[in-house]
């Protein structure tokens, strides 16, 4: 079974700080790794995605995230925050080997500090 | 290029009323699967399908059916509405080995 676990549901950070957002998982398999943003009032967009190949991922607005096998971590980070990044942050796991289910953290929402 | 298209955009029901909340894809994905999301819980898996005429329980199913007679349409149905079900909805579908495309959401309310 799958599993995700955020860490922190807030984090805030000032203008122009480094954003971290923690995600660890559990997958019985290989798994895929996702990271989602959602704006107020509206659905999700895929931040990023890890399936295979290189562990270093990078996605839109300057984020980036790194998969770690032996910590089983995939967490998120951006050099500098910029106000437009205020938002809710979901790590997603789903398997690698035939499997379809997507299952997602309880987010973390970011906050950014002028 | 419509992607996942889910209707209502908003609904308010009654305590036992029933109703059903479409999702339709126009990507071919094999995958389909619902989704409700509610405070400091993230995104809980109700009903997945991985093809016409396959359905299967996620982690909160109750209260909620499912059919999948088409790849293209997925809808979830509300056999009698209670409060607990107050929630917003979102549909997604996939292929293998790609990410989860999602509609924009159902925000129901059941008074």
């Amino acid at each position: 079974a799958q599993s995700v676990t955020q860490l922190g549901s807030h984090v805030s950070v000032s203008e122009g700080a480094l954003v971290l957002l923690r995600c660890n998982y559990s997958s019985s398999v290989p798994p895929y790794l996702f990271w989602y943003v959602q704006y107020p009032n509206q659905g999700l967009q895929l931040l990023l995605k890890y399936t295979t190949g290189a562990t270093l991922v990078k996605g839109i607005n300057g984020f980036e995230a790194e998969f770690k096998k032996s910590e089983t971590s995939f967490h998120l980070t951006k050099p500098s925050a910029h106000m437009s990044d205020a938002a809710e942050y979901f790590c997603a796991v789903s398997e690698s080997t035939g499997g379809f289910k997507t299952i997602f953290g309880a987010g973390t929402r970011l906050f950014v500090k002028a | 290029n419509a992607g996942v298209t889910q209707t209502p955009k908003f609904q308010v029901l009654k305590t036992g009323q029933s109703m059903t909340l479409q999702c339709a894809q126009d990507m071919n994905h094999e995958y389909m699967s619902w989704y409700r999301q509610d405070p400091g819980m993230g995104l809980r898996l109700i009903h997945y399908s991985v093809g016409a005429g396959i359905t299967d329980q996620g982690e909160v199913p109750n209260g909620y059916n499912v059919s999948r007679s088409t790849t293209e349409d997925f809808p979830l149905r509300l056999l009698s509405a209670a409060p607990s079900q107050t929630s917003v909805y979102f549909c997604a579908s996939r292929s293998l080995g790609t990410e989860a495309f999602f509609g924009q959401g159902t925000r129901l309310t059941v008074v």
